[in-house]
């Protein structure tokens, strides 16, 4: 069964540096999301990402945060200059339909922001 | 915020159906109720939608009233593999997930 893949699995960096995390969706969807979990808390929304642009974006992502599709292939989230609170992880998701089909979410990417 | 209601745990004997009850009294006319579970720290795991009809798959089955705001979620025959927190989802656009239930399996 086809996977959303996210890489790096756990990424340390340290407050102030830039950082890209990367997410190859399933091939065929077309909507494409980035949510967050601090330890402990909820799944939050981020973004959504439809067609080349941001269809959505939650109050967090703010203007330290952008995504790109580089290439046919990959979801890129980045935050320009990290802080300590953007310690989480990190999970993409992508759908076929938008909001009349599932999320198909990968294992998430740990950030650690020291 | 999330416009879903669920217990915020509950626990079910191994073998058993666990019945995880979800409240959507706002839901509108066109908004699937979705579920989906997370075990550990991995990615949330989608489970099953409907939007009034009864469904069923091969994890679980997913009861909706007539009246579209409330739906159970049955797991028929938990085992300790199902222990995760289960969220409930209505949304038009983006998934908003809530705090959901933290269903616990026990031996």
């Amino acid at each position: 069964e086809p996977e959303v893949t996210q890489t790096p699995s756990h990424q340390v960096t340290q407050m102030g540096q830039e950082v890209i995390l990367r997410c190859v969706p399933i091939s065929n969807h077309l909507y494409f999301y980035w949510y967050r979990q601090i330890l402990g808390q909820k799944v939050e929304f981020l973004v959504s990402f439809y067609n080349n642009e941001i269809s959505e974006k939650s109050e967090i992502f703010d203007d330290q945060f952008s995504v790109e599709r580089p290439d046919g292939s990959n979801f890129t989230l980045k935050i320009r200059s990290t802080k300590l609170e953007d310690s989480a992880m990190y999970f993409c998701a992508s759908s076929s339909s938008g909001a009349l089909s599932p999320l198909h979410f990968g294992n998430g990417t740990r950030l650690t922001v020291t | 915020d999330a416009k879903t209601t669920q217990p915020p745990s509950m626990d079910c004997a191994e073998g058993r159906a666990a019945n995880l009850p979800c409240n959507h009294s706002t839901i509108s006319g066109n908004e699937y109720v979705y579920w989906y579970r997370q075990i550990h720290s991995q990615g949330p795991q989608y489970i099953i939608h409907g939007l009034k009809n009864n469904e069923t798959n091969e994890m679980a089955s997913l009861i909706i009233t007539e009246d579209r705001k409330s739906s159970t979620l049955i797991l028929p025959h938990a085992t300790l593999r199902d222990t995760a927190v289960y969220y409930c989802i209505v949304d038009g656009q983006n998934f908003v997930f809530g705090p959901g239930t933290r269903l616990s399996v026990l031996p």
